[in-house]
């Protein structure tokens, strides 16, 4: 089955404590991102990869990494997470961007909290 | 404010009649895009429609693309108590490959 899968879907951690939230797709896709959700902001774009070992900011990339060494695979990392970074988080995939674009693929969300 | 931005933020109807909702735009695009979100669940794509189409049907839904008024409109015909969600437009810049969301409508239909 084509899809977008994360881990963990939930996560309540402390204030420093590194994490890794975990992005794989197994449709192929070049470009893949990462969004975070908060209540009135929408869904913002934190970064984004174009392909292997190609990654670029997006609207909110502060205090968040990510890396792109496989084309399935697109961590996020929060070095030094902060209570600001509790959101829902998105992944997303897609088969191309721009004018060739198709439909974004997006796994089911992580809720992360940090006290 | 910001690209893509949904009008109503709420909408409450009842089964059977048809849903407009309204997206608003700043910059030039390659295309715009509609999603649907069940409450906490995964963004599911409904439709694209590239800066070079007007209008675009698939099954109860209709969105057309006005490039002048940098607006669109997603309209859902006949519908469902199961069309209850949030719906986002999303634009895809043209002078980047990042993707713009906004804040959303609320759909409810009632039964």
């Amino acid at each position: 089955e084509a899809q977008v899968t994360q881990n963990p879907r939930y996560l309540i951690t402390v204030t420093g404590k590194k994490l890794t939230v975990t992005c794989s797709q197994n449709m192929n896709h070049e470009y893949m991102s990462w969004y975070r959700q908060d209540p009135g902001l929408g869904l913002r774009q934190i970064y984004y990869s174009m392909n292997v070992e190609v990654t670029d900011k997006g609207d909110v990339p502060e205090g968040y990494k990510v890396s792109r060494k496989e084309k399935r695979n697109f961590p996020l990392i929060l070095e030094s997470p902060s209570p600001n970074q509790t959101s829902l988080y998105f992944c997303a995939s897609s088969l191309s961007y721009g004018r060739a674009e198709r439909e974004q693929f997006f796994g089911p969300g992580t809720r992360l909290t940090v006290l | 404010s910001q690209q893509g931005e949904e009008d109503p933020q709420a909408l409450s109807i009842q089964e059977g009649e048809n849903a407009t909702m309204n997206c608003s735009y700043k910059t030039s695009i390659n295309n715009l895009q509609w999603y649907r979100q069940n409450s906490g669940r995964g963004l599911v794509h409904l439709i694209l429609i590239r800066s070079n189409e007007r209008e675009k049907h698939s099954g109860r839904l209709r969105v057309t693309l006005d490039t002048s008024k940098k607006s669109s409109s997603l309209l859902i015909t006949a519908s469902r108590a199961a069309d209850t969600a949030s719906y986002f437009c999303a634009t895809r810049e043209t002078s980047g490959s990042r993707l713009t969301f906004g804040e959303g409508t609320q759909l409810t239909v009632n039964p």
